[in-house]
This record gives structure tokens, C-alpha cells and sequence, in this order.
């Protein structure tokens, strides 16, 4: 069955510690996208990407990196600059950007600084 | 600012009640409209989709749109507890160059009493 995958499930980071939270599809989906949910809050997009080796910055970017090297493969590094990074981060893909279909979501990774 | 605006709740209804959730969005050009539903730690799961005015019915679920009146609506007959979940509707907006984005609203929590 097509869908996407996230992992791990739980992540723990250390204060000054760089992470990277992993998300594979097998959709064959152009776009994908990486949000953090906090509560209350929504979702809130971090980066985007239309195509491979081509990605956006979204609404809240900063303490975060992306890379798009294949098509199936859309990695997210939390880094230690992002001083407040425990949150539920989602990734996501669709068909492409330019169209207006919904989007498909990963099972998520829950991020907690120890 | 593009925006999607929901109640955020709690909705609670009593079981075998139609639970009914409004969305407004701001963006007048918006073409095709989505509710998600949330279980409490898991990922949002896409519940229906809307393109034209009028009523769309899948099973229990009604979703309503008025693309004039910017309003967007999603009814749940028969709410069961196991509907009991966070609803967020997504609108997808034109972001410039020929692509199209989700905006998600912060859901609304509907709650259904047995």
C-alpha cells in the first residue's frame, strides 16, 4: 500500500543537539512538506518542497534543515539553533503544488528536549 | 494574511446528535476546501473534500460550501464517540507562481456524549 512513512515514532534530544527526523514516500508525490503542530496552535509550516532538489522555506524555517535528493526522501534537521523545538512535527506530500488536490499525511514524530 | 478560521471548542454533542462545524476563510480565489479529522496524538486523516457550491455527502458525513460567503461547513449526523476527535478544515490558496498551498485552520475539538 502506497502512503508515508515517519520515524522514529518518539525523539528525544539533548540541549545543543542537532536531529533528524526521516520521511519517506512511496506515493509517487512531488511535493512535500514538513509542519510542527504544538497545541493550541495548529499546524505551522517549516518547508516545503516542489521537486527534488528544490525546497522553500515556510512560516517558521529558522532552527530547521531540509534536503531533497530523491524523490521518495524529504529529511528534516532539527538543529540547535531552534531553541524551543519539543512539538509534533508532521510531514506530508501531494500530488504537486500547482494543482489543487489535499494532501497525505505521515504518522508523525514527537520531538522532546531532555 | 491568508486565513482559515474555525471555533476552536469544545463542541460537545450528545450521541446520535448532528454535530455541525463552521470554517471561514479569507481568501476569495480559493477553489478546493478539506476536513481533516485528528485523533488526540495521531495525524490529521483526510475525511472529504469540496470543489463547488452546495452539498457534498459521504456516509454520516455533509460537508457545505458558499464560496460567496467565504464558508465552509461540515455535518456529522448520528455523532457516534468514536467521532470524538479535533476537525480542521484546510483551504488551498493560490501562494503566487501557479501553486497552491494548504492553509489549515486550528480546529475546532468536538466531543460526543454517550
Amino acid at each position: 500500500d502506497g502512503g508515508i512513512t515517519q520515524s522514529p515514532k518518539y525523539l528525544f534530544r539533548k540541549e545543543g543537539q542537532n536531529v533528524t527526523l526521516s520521511c519517506e514516500q512511496n506515493l509517487n508525490h512531488d511535493a512535500m512538506y514538513w509542519y510542527r503542530q504544538d497545541p493550541g496552535q495548529g499546524l505551522r509550516l517549516i518547508y516545503y518542497s516542489q521537486i527534488v532538489n528544490d525546497f522553500q522555506k515556510g512560516d517558521i524555517a529558522e532552527g530547521y534543515s531540509v534536503s531533497r535528493e530523491k524523490k521518495e526522501s524529504f529529511p528534516l534537521t532539527v538543529t540547535s539553533a531552534q531553541k524551543n523545538p519539543t512539538a509534533f512535527y508532521l510531514c506530508a506530500s501531494s500530488i504537486a503544488t500547482g494543482t489543487q488536490d489535499g494532501y497525505t499525511f505521515g504518522s508523525g514524530t514527537r520531538l522532546t528536549v531532555v | 494574511q491568508k486565513e482559515v478560521e474555525q471555533n476552536s471548542g469544545p463542541l460537545s454533542v450528545p450521541e446520535g446528535a448532528i454535530a455541525s462545524l463552521n470554517c471561514t476563510y479569507s481568501d476569495r480565489g480559493s477553489q478546493s476546501f478539506f476536513w481533516y479529522r485528528q485523533y488526540s496524538g495521531k495525524s490529521p486523516e483526510l475525511i472529504m473534500s469540496i470543489y463547488s457550491n452546495g452539498d457534498k455527502e459521504d456516509g454520516r458525513f455533509t460537508a457545505q460550501l458558499n464560496k460567496a460567503s467565504q464558508y465552509v461547513s461540515l455535518l456529522i449526523r448520528d455523532s457516534q464517540p468514536s467521532d470524538s476527535a479535533t476537525y480542521l478544515c484546510a483551504v488551498n490558496m493560490n501562494s503566487g507562481a501557479g501553486s497552491y498551498q494548504l492553509t489549515f485552520g486550528k480546529g475546532t475539538k468536538l466531543s460526543v456524549i454517550p
